[in-house]
């Protein structure tokens, strides 16, 4: 069961080019995220998609796009890179809450370490 | 807005000693509640959770109980072994809200 799968695990880009992180999770989840990670700022939400077909905005969505092609990916592109972008980038997935749940876990893959230079 | 705090790291431990690291947060309703741990080079998994007030979760020796009156859910062990260098973040998740927010993180090293 592989779970969440990220691709690339590395990437370097010059500044202004453009990129997309692919992301796909088997384990029929609805909701999908993207994270970035930067030192001493933990992990902060781009972009989620609750269920296939809807998209919306995080913490820190500028200068990215997401597209949730299916129920099993979710990408993530980076139109004109700029060297704030460079980071860990992380997807992750969840299932719905069914009623009288709370909140749910999430599953992360293993990461894409983007530098921008 | 849904937002969690960490004590800052990083934590540097003697093996066998205990750790506590505070997380408080804060919410419109009743969130879950999460601990994750992330190993050098790998993403995160899930060690613990708690889903409503007074619930403690518990894994691997690791226990946090959700305290709503004080909005606190800290993490705590007895007796740390090297295997537990790690980071660790805390979460929250709102009920029919998937929007997670997570902790800066605190880095712990436990020495032999």
């Amino acid at each position: 069961n592989a779970g969440v799968t990220q691709t690339p695990k590395f990437q370097v880009l010059k500044t202004g080019q453009s990129m997309t992180l692919q992301c796909a999770q088997d384990m029929n989840h609805n909701s999908m995220y993207w994270y970035r990670q930067d030192p001493g700022m933990g992990l902060r939400l781009i972009y989620y998609s609750a269920s296939e077909g809807t998209t919306d905005k995080g913490e820190v969505p500028n200068g990215y796009n997401v597209s949730r092609l299916n129920k099993r990916e979710f990408s993530l592109r980076l139109e004109s890179a700029a060297p704030s972008q460079t980071s860990v980038y992380f997807c992750a997935s969840s299932s719905k809450p069914g009623q009288g749940i709370g909140g749910t876990e999430a599953f992360f893959g293993q990461g894409t370490r983007l530098t921008v230079v | 807005g849904n937002s969690v705090t960490q004590m800052e790291g990083p934590v540097t431990l003697s093996e066998e000693a205990f750790l506590t690291i505070n997380c408080t947060y804060t919410a419109t309703g009743y969130p879950s509640l999460f601990w994750y741990v992330q190993y050098p080079g790998e993403g995160l998994q899930l060690l613990l959770k708690a889903t409503k007030a007074d619930d403690k979760g518990s894994n691997k020796g690791f226990e946090a109980t959700y305290r709503k009156e004080t909005t606190s859910f800290h993490l705590e062990k007895g007796s740390v072994q090297v295997s537990d260098s790690a980071v660790y973040f805390c979460a929250l998740s709102r009920r029919n809200n998937n929007d997670m927010r997570f902790g800066a993180g605190t880095r712990l090293t436990v020495k032999p």
